[in-house]
């Protein structure tokens, strides 16, 4: 297994334009984490899912994030109408149930850049 | 909010001397875990240790060593006898979902 596995790495769109980014994580872990991180800062929780449940969500996050893990395996991303502050990292991490006994392995992330 | 600070933002330290970065976390969890992560210039975050809350004992792995103790909410973290190779951001977390720290960007000079 190669790890978490992010795409695209990178992603410019315009002000107004709907975004989506995938994220593959380690086949046997079943929790799936996504983050944002903005420069000088640590990372932020989105929302999670176990297998294909989506357990919680942030209440920072706005209605115009959308998650999805339909199958349990890979997840995506997705943000309709990007503002410049959507601009950042976004980080997705895996782990296995028992995930606190080890830590979450994370991608190496997908930079949005809204102009 | 139940926070975590890193209250230094930058370290600078020439190789090979030892240096200590500082953790202090909010909580009204009786059982927690704490985390601490490296971001190397590379960006992907690696894992480094976890704490659980009811053990209270040190732990040292090579030249890394951690220092939690609960009285003070606090979970110190010290590289001895850093190399250039240790220069990261270095982030503490807690809980569950992972509140993180802003962060301490370390800068080891040769």
């Amino acid at each position: 297994d190669t790890g978490v596995s992010q795409d695209p790495r990178h992603k410019i769109t315009k002000r107004g334009q709907n975004v989506t980014f995938r994220c593959d994580p380690i086949s046997e872990h079943n929790r799936l984490y996504w983050y944002r991180q903005t420069l000088g800062q640590g990372p932020e929780f989105l929302t999670y899912f176990q297998n294909e449940a989506q357990l919680e969500k942030s209440r920072l996050l706005s209605d115009r994030f959308s998650a999805e893990r339909p199958k349990g395996s890979f997840s995506t991303l997705e943000i309709q109408r990007t503002e410049q502050g959507d601009s950042a990292m976004y980080l997705c991490a895996s782990s296995p149930e028992a995930a606190l006994n080890y830590g979450y392995t994370f991608g190496s992330g997908t930079r949005l850049t809204v102009v | 909010a139940q926070k975590v600070t890193q209250a230094q933002t930058e370290i600078s330290v020439v190789e090979k001397e030892d240096v200590t970065l500082d953790c202090v976390y909010e909580t009204r969890d009786t059982t927690y875990y704490l985390f601490w992560y490296k971001q190397p210039p590379s960006g992907e975050l690696v894992f480094l240790i976890r704490r659980n809350s009811f053990d209270e004992q040190n732990e040292i792995s090579g030249r890394y060593s951690w220092n939690f103790q609960k009285s003070t909410s606090s979970f110190n973290f010290t590289i001895t006898a850093s190399q250039v190779v240790d220069s990261a951001v270095y982030f503490c977390a807690r809980g569950y979902q992972l509140i993180w720290g802003a962060g301490t960007k370390l800068i080891i000079k040769p």
